[in-house]
């Protein structure tokens, strides 16, 4: 079977560094990819890891280690903005498997 | 913003009526999606097009049907509503497949059926 597990909460500080933490069982995938869902909306894209390493977009960067079967987003310089939960998925060549996603809490 | 958008955007139904939910897209993507959002269960795919009349099921179809008569248009249909299938329902759309690594996600149609 397919399953991808994330920490259900994480909570952390306004202007510091968080990780979140995505580990799979599952292989024959294209890449992860992260999204973002703020409440009451829908989720948006972040990033995508195709390739083992490091993704970086803004603040926010996105790594990938196939041999691990193991991912993470980190989010740095945090704003009360991003205060959302946050979906890693796995890409295969017809559809997409999402995990139960990360309530991010910030503190001011 | 993708030009996504669902239809109705919230409902409220009793058991065992049918409902059709719209999906209608202005990107001219080729692949469409349903997904049902519940708490502590994340986003789970429902059914999904590749193709005008071409569908196939996701993890949870029990109880689904969809149609894809023309490209800009995916319907999710509950011939009989149950309580279980009260959620928030995401269609998503992708330009050439998941692999093209981003999907666009509509705003979401929230349906109580009681």
């Amino acid at each position: 079977g397919q399953s991808l597990e994330q920490p259900s909460e994480v909570t952390a500080v306004e202007g510091a560094i968080v990780q979140i933490n995505c580990t799979y069982q599952t292989s024959g995938f294209y890449g992860l990819s992260w999204y973002q869902q703020h409440d009451g909306g829908a989720p948006t894209f972040l990033s995508y890891n195709a390739l083992d390493g490091l993704e970086e977009t803004g603040r926010f960067s996105s790594f990938l280690s196939r041999s691990d079967s193991y991912g993470y987003l980190l989010l740095q310089e945090l704003q009360m903005k991003d205060s959302a939960s946050y979906f890693c998925a796995v890409l295969f060549d017809d559809k997409i498997i999402f995990g139960k996603g990360t309530r991010l809490h910030i503190l001011p | 913003d993708a030009g996504i958008t669902q239809s109705p955007r919230h409902k409220v139904t009793e058991t065992g009526t049918p409902v059709t939910l719209r999906c209608h897209q202005t990107e001219n993507h080729r692949y469409m999606y349903w997904y049902r959002q519940d708490p502590g269960h994340g986003l789970r795919l429902i059914h999904y097009s590749y193709g005008v009349k071409d569908t196939d099921k996701g993890e949870v179809s029990d109880g689904y049907s969809v149609s894809r008569s023309k490209t800009e248009d995916f319907l999710l249909t509950l011939e009989s509503a149950t309580s279980s299938q009260t959620s928030v329902y995401f269609c998503a759309i992708a330009e050439t497949s998941a692999s093209s690594e981003t999907q666009y996600f509509g705003p979401g149609t929230r349906l109580l059926v009681l």
